[in-house]
C-alpha cells in the first residue's frame, strides 16, 4: 500500500522564489529519501535523511524530518527552469526495509 | 558511462503476448529492483533481488517473473500481457543488503503499451 503523500499535488513558482514540498508517512521508517523525477526519465536520487535525524542540507535542497509528526518537507531555494519536475518521497519502511513512493509533486518553475 | 541501463526504452505489442525488458546496472551493487510506475506516477515496487536471490516479491501477478543471471542483471519477462500491465517500468540499484538502506539508482524506464 502507498506509505508516503506528498503536497501539494502540484505547484508553478517563478523563478528565484523557493518551492516547499511536504510529504506524510504512516508507519515507522528507517530512513526517508527524496527524489526527483524528470519528463520521461528515470528518478534521480536527491537526498536521504535518517529517522535519527532532523535535517540536512545538499545545495540548494533543505530537507526536515519530524518523527513525531511522521512528515517531511523539501525545500528548494532560488528556483531555477531545470528544477522544473516532479518531486517523490520515498520511505524505507523500518519493519520490512520496503522502500515506499508517493505519488509526487510537480514543480513548475516558470523563467 | 550509463550506470542503469535498461532496453527497450519503449515496448508496444498486443494482448496475450509474452515480452521481456532487460535491465544492467554497472556500480557494482549487489540489490537490483523492478518497480512499477502507473499513468498517476505512482510507482510501486515488484521486486527486489540480493546477489541473484529474490528479496522482495510483492503482490504482484504470476505472469511477471523476474530472472537474475548475475548481480549486474535483473530481467522482467511478462507473460499474456494484459491491457493493465501498460505502464512504465523502472529497474533500480542500490549498493547495500539491507534494501533501501542508501539511495537507489534509475534506469531510465520502459515503456509499455499493450494494444
Amino acid at each position: 500500500s502507498q506509505q508516503g503523500e506528498e503536497d501539494p499535488q502540484a505547484l508553478s513558482i517563478q523563478e528565484g522564489e523557493n518551492a516547499t514540498m511536504n510529504c506524510s508517512y504512516k508507519t515507522s521508517i528507517n530512513n526517508l529519501q527524496w527524489y526527483r523525477q524528470n519528463s520521461g526519465r528515470g528518478l534521480v536520487h536527491l537526498i536521504l535523511i535518517r529517522s535519527n535525524e532532523r535535517e540536512k542540507h545538499s545545495g540548494r535542497l533543505r530537507v526536515t524530518l519530524d518523527t513525531s509528526k511522521k512528515s517531511s518537507s523539501l525545500l528548494i531555494t532560488a528556483s531555477r527552469a531545470a528544477d522544473t519536475a516532479s518531486y517523490f518521497c520515498a520511505t524505507l519502511r523500518a519493519d520490512d526495509y520496503k522502500l515506499s513512493f508517493g505519488a509526487g509533486t510537480t514543480v513548475t518553475v516558470r523563467a | 558511462d550509463t550506470a542503469v541501463s535498461q532496453t527497450p526504452k519503449y515496448l508496444v505489442t498486443q494482448m496475450g503476448n509474452d515480452k521481456s525488458i532487460k535491465c544492467e546496472q554497472n556500480l557494482g551493487h549487489d540489490t537490483m529492483y523492478w518497480y512499477k510506475q502507473d499513468s498517476k506516477k505512482f510507482l510501486k515496487i515488484m521486486f527486489s533481488y540480493n546477489n541473484k536471490e529474490l528479496i522482495i516479491n510483492e503482490t504482484v501477478p504470476n505472469r511477471f517473473s523476474p530472472k537474475s543471471p548475475d548481480k549486474a542483471h535483473l530481467n522482467l519477462h511478462i507473460n499474456s500481457l494484459e491491457l493493465g500491465d501498460s505502464a512504465v517500468y523502472f529497474c533500480a540499484s542500490s549498493q547495500d543488503s539491507l534494501a533501501g538502506t542508501y539511495e537507489q539508482y534509475f534506469g531510465p524506464g520502459t515503456r509499455l503499451t499493450v494494444t
